[in-house]
Parts: structure tokens; C-alpha cells; sequence
């Protein structure tokens, strides 16, 4: 299958660790790249690669891989992480692009 | 400073036409792999089409044969002809730019558009 999928939404208290993830067969062959995004905001590059994040985002932000599923954790969750959270990828032909369904993550 | 700023959305009926622009500047565009990715309201992020540095095109199964992705090298603009419009395919659109990474498999996009906003209703 050339989708990616994702748990529509979780929860995590404030200062917890919590692990947003991400399934499909392509994550395979190509990493997943993560998203952040508050409404009416614009999608924000969060985590890219093995585990890289663009400058500006916080280390308690970290990406993780194995077999077909792809993880973004956020360590320590603050109150402004609270987010729709989109992992992106390649699919099989390497030619079209996918998103999973996004998850939305709640703070408590 | 990388900015994308689009323009061209708005209210169209069903089976109308727009053609959407992505204004770059920090960057050259044709040097780049660059994408339409849209938003319906309320929904998730849907890829809609990718033209590469060396010119080729690519489309979401929703949105072939009735969308085209260009690009004006001397204006270092991106856009997108939208043609034979559905009520489905009102959403924002955002322009992105894709990196291709060194390390085999890792593409992502660093920079984002603010976002267009098409209606299509009669």
C-alpha cells in the first residue's frame, strides 16, 4: 500500500513524553519527514532524514525509523506543541508524494 | 530570506477555471523540486503535484488531467492550472519546497507558502 497511517489523535500530559507514528510500506525505502501545524498556520518542518531538525526547533523533538513505521517523539510536551502533527514520504515509484492523516495532539 | 507567497484563489463554480502563483524569492525556483499541496477545510494535508528541476511533472490521481504545474524561470514563479473544477478540490493551497537530500531516501519540505484559498461553488 502506498499509504501512510496515523493514529487520528492523542494526548499527552504536560512535561510527558509522547510518541506520534506513522505506517506505510515506502517508509521502507524512504524516510519520513514530520510536520507541525496550528491552525491557520501554515505546515512547519519539525523533523527531517534519520533524525534532524531544522533550525528553530526545540531538541526535545526527535524521529526515529523501523521497518515500515516511522516515529516522532516529543520529550517533554509543552503546552505550545499542542498541533496537528503530518508525516510525509515518497511512495513506491518515488515519483508521488504522500501524507498520512495527521494526528492532533492534545496537551494536557 | 526564502519566501513563497501565493496568489489566485477564490471563488469559481464548478467546472470553472484558475490558474494559482507561487512568487519565490531567496531561491531560484527552477532549481529546485517544487510542490502544490493543498488542504480541504477541516482535513489533512493531500500532495498535489511536484515538478522537478529538470522539468518533469508529476500529479495526484485526483487531480491528473485536469491540473497543470509550470513554472516562469524569468519571473521565478510556480503555478498551477486548475481546470474542470469540483466542489472537492476547494481546500487552500500551499507551494513548497522539496529538498533532496544527500542521504538516499530523505526528501522533505523546508519552505511553505502562506496558502490561496479556492472555493469552488456555484
Amino acid at each position: 500500500s502506498s499509504e501512510l497511517t496515523q493514529d487520528p489523535a492523542v494526548s499527552v500530559a504536560l512535561g510527558q513524553t509522547v510518541r506520534i507514528t506513522c505506517q506505510g510500506d515506502s517508509l521502507r525505502s524512504y524516510y519520513a519527514s514530520w510536520y507541525q501545524q496550528k491552525p491557520g498556520q501554515a505546515p512547519v518542518l519539525v523533523i527531517y532524514g534519520k533524525n534532524n531538525r531544522p533550525s528553530g526547533i526545540p531538541d526535545r523533538f526527535s524521529g526515529s525509523s523501523s521497518g515500515n513505521t516511522a516515529s516522532l517523539t516529543i520529550t517533554g510536551a509543552q503546552a505550545e506543541d499542542e498541533a496537528d502533527y503530518y508525516c510525509n514520504s515518497r511512495d513506491s515509484s518515488g515519483n508521488h508524494l504522500r501524507f498520512g492523516g495527521g494526528t492532533k495532539l492534545t496537551v494536557l | 530570506e526564502v519566501q513563497l507567497v501565493e496568489s489566485g484563489g477564490g471563488l469559481v463554480q464548478p467546472g470553472g477555471s484558475l490558474r494559482l502563483s507561487c512568487a519565490a524569492s531567496g531561491f531560484t525556483v527552477s532549481s529546485n523540486y517544487m510542490s502544490w499541496v493543498r488542504q480541504a477545510p477541516g482535513k489533512g494535508l493531500e500532495w498535489v503535484s511536484v515538478i522537478y528541476s529538470g522539468g518533469s511533472t508529476y500529479y495526484a490521481d485526483s487531480v491528473k488531467g485536469r491540473f497543470t504545474i509550470s513554472r516562469d524561470n524569468s519571473k521565478n514563479t510556480l503555478y498551477l492550472q486548475m481546470n474542470s473544477l469540483r466542489a472537492e478540490d476547494t481546500a487552500v493551497y500551499y507551494c513548497a519546497r522539496e529538498v533532496v537530500a544527500t542521504i538516499k531516501g530523505s526528501y522533505y519540505f523546508d519552505y511553505w507558502g502562506q496558502g490561496t484559498l479556492v472555493t469552488v461553488s456555484s
